[in-house]
């Protein structure tokens, strides 16, 4: 079956030093990937979006690859501040069709960021 | 201002009660999405819609209904609630079709926060 990993629960590191998040995912053919961040007690906020045919995109302090041969994304965020501790959820939809719709999420990793 | 209503935000209910949990977009996205939110187990799709009279079962449909005879609005429908659909349960809605640019950003709603007892 399908399944989607979010490695760690949850994740400390210090301010100023790159957070490095990982999703991993089997016996799945993802047409896109997007990663969000989640406030307790808010839904989640889009941050990016990476194609099955990119290997990178950036955005401003975040930065996420994609390797389809490892089955795996990684989110960074470089030069982290307190204020980036979040929820993060990665979210994958396959490819073909209509499925594109059909979005299935990680269980997201609690990212703190210590002063 | 853009955004995704729901509503009720809060509901306790009791068990076989029908209810209705109602969501509106303003940004006249085609596609819209249901999700359930529960400890250990993340962000789980219940139903989705790509269009208008278009829906798709999500990865745990079991339990509930969804209508999309509107654009704007996608409606949540527990017939005959019970115990596990205690919930926060989270509306989406995103830009379709693909387009080059298209980063298919979903934007949430609120979340209702739904207890059966």
């Amino acid at each position: 079956s399908q399944k989607i990993e979010q490695n760690s629960e949850a994740l400390n590191i210090q301010e100023g030093k790159t957070a490095t998040l990982t999703c991993n995912y089997t016996n799945y053919s993802p047409a896109y990937l997007q990663w969000y961040r989640q406030d307790p007690g808010r839904g989640p906020v889009f941050l990016l979006l990476i194609r099955e045919n990119e290997k990178e995109k950036r955005k401003e302090r975040l930065k996420v690859t994609f390797d389809t041969t490892l089955k795996q994304s990684l989110f960074h965020i470089t030069a982290s501040q307190p204020a980036d501790s979040a929820t993060y959820l990665c979210a994958l939809a396959p490819a073909g069709g209509t499925s594109y719709g059909k979005l299935t999420f990680g269980q997201g990793t609690i990212l703190t960021v210590h002063p | 201002e853009a955004q995704v209503t729901q509503n009720p935000r809060y509901l306790i209910t009791v068990t076989g009660k029908k209810l209705t949990v109602t969501c509106s977009q303003n940004m006249n996205h085609e596609y819209m999405s249901w999700y359930r939110q529960d400890p250990g187990l993340g962000l789980r799709q219940i139903y989705y819609s790509m269009n208008v009279e278009v829906t798709d079962k999500g990865d745990v449909p079991e339990g509930y209904k969804v209508s999309r005879k509107e654009k704007r609005n996608f409606p949540l429908i527990l017939e005959s609630p019970s115990p596990n659909q205690t919930s926060l349960y989270f509306c989406a809605s995103s830009l379709y079709p693909e387009g080059a640019g298209n980063s298919y950003e979903q934007y949430f709603g609120p979340g209702t926060r739904l207890t059966v007892t």
